[in-house]
């Protein structure tokens, strides 16, 4: 079955560095665009990156460009978000996501656990 | 970039009650619309997507429609497992893949 498991989590200070992985499990993953969402603290949801299946293209929430940067390794089944300059404003549970298609309709049909970030001094 | 803006954001129902929740969108997305269920501590799960069409194993009692602008989520008969917050997102002109702010469905 489509495991998806995030780690990499913690707490950090202010302008500090975090890497976050997506270990997937059970699909082809190099025939699959991946995302990170994440979520606030009794917040809602906001999209944050999207890696193509092959890697080649990448694209960011404006409010991370510049500071954060999605990548993949195929040959691990992994997908990575590492993140740089950390803000309080980035606390938050991060998910990692596959996305489908239907026609040209995408949508997130697996999800994995979520890992905390916690970003404070 | 596209704005997805759902109402209520949140309401109260009790369990048999028929339940609405609408998302509209800032532009026209025509059926690009997708909606998810989360429960507190939980990942989201996909209800439904490209508007209408409900995804493996979701129980017909949630149903979607909408095109262009407006897209509105239907539970027909609320059940104990229903409750819980549903988002809408729109998958047109992406990037950003954007979210609406969520409806909370609560015990009435």
């Amino acid at each position: 079955q489509v495991q998806l498991v995030e780690s990499g989590g913690g707490v950090v200070q202010p302008g500090g560095s975090l890497r976050l992985s997506c270990e997937a499990s059970g699909f082809s993953f190099n025939a699959y665009g991946m995302h990170w969402v994440r979520q606030a603290p009794g917040k809602g949801l906001e999209w944050v990156a999207v890696v193509w299946y092959d890697g080649s293209q990448q694209y960011y929430v404006d409010s991370v460009k510049g500071r954060f940067t999605i990548s993949r390794d195929n040959s691990k089944n992994t997908l990575y978000l590492q993140m740089n300059d950390l803000r309080t404003e980035d606390t938050a549970v991060y998910y990692c996501a596959r996305v489908i298609y239907h026609a040209r309709s995408g949508s997130f049909d697996f999800w994995g656990q979520g890992t905390l970030v916690t970003v404070s001094s | 970039d596209i704005q997805m803006t759902q109402s209520p954001s949140s309401l109260s129902a009790s369990v048999g009650d028929r339940v609405t929740i609408t998302c509209r969108a800032s532009q026209n997305i025509n059926n690009y619309l997708n909606w998810y269920q989360q429960k507190p501590g939980k990942a989201p799960n996909l209800l439904v997507y490209a508007a209408s069409t409900l995804q493996s194993g979701v129980p017909p009692r949630f149903s979607g429609s909408g095109s262009g602008t407006d897209f509105t989520l239907t539970i027909s008969s609320l059940q104990p497992e229903d409750f819980a917050t549903y988002y809408c997102q729109h998958s047109h002109s992406i990037p950003p893949w954007t979210f609406g702010q969520g409806t909370r469905v609560e015990v009435k």
